[in-house]
């Protein structure tokens, strides 16, 4: 079993939907928890970050941990075709490394 | 966020010769760089963790003496290809944490390899 899980999808919208990304985790080490968006051909590019448990909004951005079901989620709301992206889940816990989950693909059609 | 700037974004060269990648944090100091490894459509790999002052750490299956990392000051980490082969064609990425286990990590732009 892989340390974090995350559909690869692809994910395919409408503009102006409301879009859910999910990880789920094993280990219970860890406790940074950071979204990743990422375009063909880029460095991923930091969206959220979260320590431990709750909830963080930015702008059409919210990032949910749920430390005791061991599930991240980011939610974008009024998502628009420049959202289309890879999104990278990647969390860590007692050492330096970041683990990443797959990267679920991301279309918006206007 | 901070930034982290890697050079170049895109380098072809022949089979057999080396390729030097640059990896530097531009706002912030960085013990501790990584370098990734990302083939077509798939998440990173992590390739090493890169200490400053110190020997990377390389992951399992990693072979150190074809990837050479020296982490000489707290802004500049570099990525060697030594004697490249077409399969090393890649992309690879470098991101830096700006210090401790608290804090975000934050990605370079990437550095696409080719070997012909």
């Amino acid at each position: 079993q892989k340390e974090v899980e995350q559909d690869p999808g692809p994910l395919s919208v409408p503009e102006g939907a409301i879009v859910s990304l999910n990880c789920t985790y094993s280990n219970s080490a860890f406790q940074y928890f950071m979204w990743y968006r990422q375009y063909s051909r880029k460095g991923p590019e930091l969206l959220m970050y979260t320590y431990s448990s709750g909830n963080k909004e930015d702008g059409r951005f919210t990032a949910q941990v749920d430390k005791s079901s061991k599930y991240i989620s980011l939610f974008i709301r009024d998502s628009q075709p420049s959202d289309s992206a890879t999104y990278l889940c990647a969390m860590s816990g007692n050492t330096d490394k970041l683990i990443f989950g797959t990267g679920t693909r991301l279309q918006v059609f206007p | 966020g901070a930034v982290v700037s890697q050079h170049p974004s895109r380098v072809i060269c022949k089979s057999g010769t080396s390729v030097k990648i640059e990896c530097r944090s531009l706002d912030f100091q960085a013990t501790t760089m990584f370098w990734y490894r990302q083939f077509p459509k798939q998440s990173l790999m992590l390739m090493a963790t890169s200490n400053e002052g110190s020997k990377a750490t390389y992951e399992q299956g990693v072979e150190k003496d074809k990837f050479l990392i020296n982490h000489a000051s707290l802004t500049l980490s570099t990525l060697t290809v030594t004697s490249a082969h077409p399969e090393d064609s890649s992309f690879y990425i470098c991101s830096a944490r700006v210090q401790g286990l608290e804090t975000e990590a934050f990605f370079g732009q990437g550095t696409r390899l080719t070997v012909v």
